[in-house]
């Protein structure tokens, strides 16, 4: 299956400052990746989904101006978390499609756990 | 009413038992789910992937669709500790994956 990898794969940061995800899909161009956020023990909600070459779609509650996301190229996309909260701290995950695939699976990258202190 | 509902247990069964976990979701213009196994700390990773009606198999892995009622399960046989995760259903809705809280199952060995 395809590799979508993200980094860092864990963060620690001081309240008040800005801190960047990247998501890159290896090994297949991405059109569309997809954000998402996870608290502990609750499920994966999704907060954007991210076009390249257009701006992300955010889901209802999600702050744009907080979470600002650049799909600047086929394989590479990126979440800015600017002036990180502590209630920031989370899961984040991208997942891409495989624009090659007949199915409408999604790939999950690994995972950048933040922490806001 | 949520898009995606799943008993979040937690479910426990003895090792080579059968392991049943289920999902339910509200929108029957629906057309693909799936089932991802989500280690702590870790991301989801895919189990199975169903879009007709009926079984499908893969190994110890059998997911079950019943697009009239609305629910997708999957049947895990002769179940390993190594199996004892936190199972996420998701379905593809309008081009966007909706996802169940999860079901915890534990495996005593």
């Amino acid at each position: 299956g395809a590799v979508v990898s993200q980094h860092p794969s864990r963060v620690i940061c001081k309240s008040g400052t800005s801190v960047k995800i990247e998501c890159r899909s290896l090994d297949f161009q991405a059109t569309t990746m997809f954000w998402y956020r996870q608290f502990p023990k609750q499920s994966l909600m999704l907060m954007a989904t991210s076009n390249e070459g257009s701006k992300a779609t955010y889901e209802q509650g999600v702050e744009k101006d907080k979470f600002l996301i650049n799909h600047a190229s086929l394989t590479l996309s990126t979440l800015t978390v600017t002036s990180a909260h502590p209630e920031d701290s989370s899961f984040y995950i991208c997942s891409a499609r495989d624009p090659r695939d007949r199915i409408d699976e999604q790939y999950f990258g690994p995972g950048t756990r933040l922490t806001v202190t | 009413q949520k898009e995606v509902e799943q008993n979040s247990g937690p479910l426990s069964v003895p090792e080579g038992a059968i392991a049943s976990l289920n999902c339910t979701y509200s929108d029957r213009g629906s057309q693909s789910f799936f089932w991802y196994r989500q280690y702590s700390g870790k991301s989801p990773e895919l189990i199975m992937s169903i879009y007709s009606n009926g079984d499908k198999e893969d190994g110890r892995f059998t997911a079950q669709l019943n697009k009239a009622s609305q629910y997708v399960s999957l049947l895990i046989r002769d179940s390993q500790p190594s199996d004892s995760a936190t199972y996420l259903c998701a379905v593809n809705i309008g081009n966007q994956f909706y996802f169940g809280t999860g079901t915890s199952l534990t495996v005593i060995p």
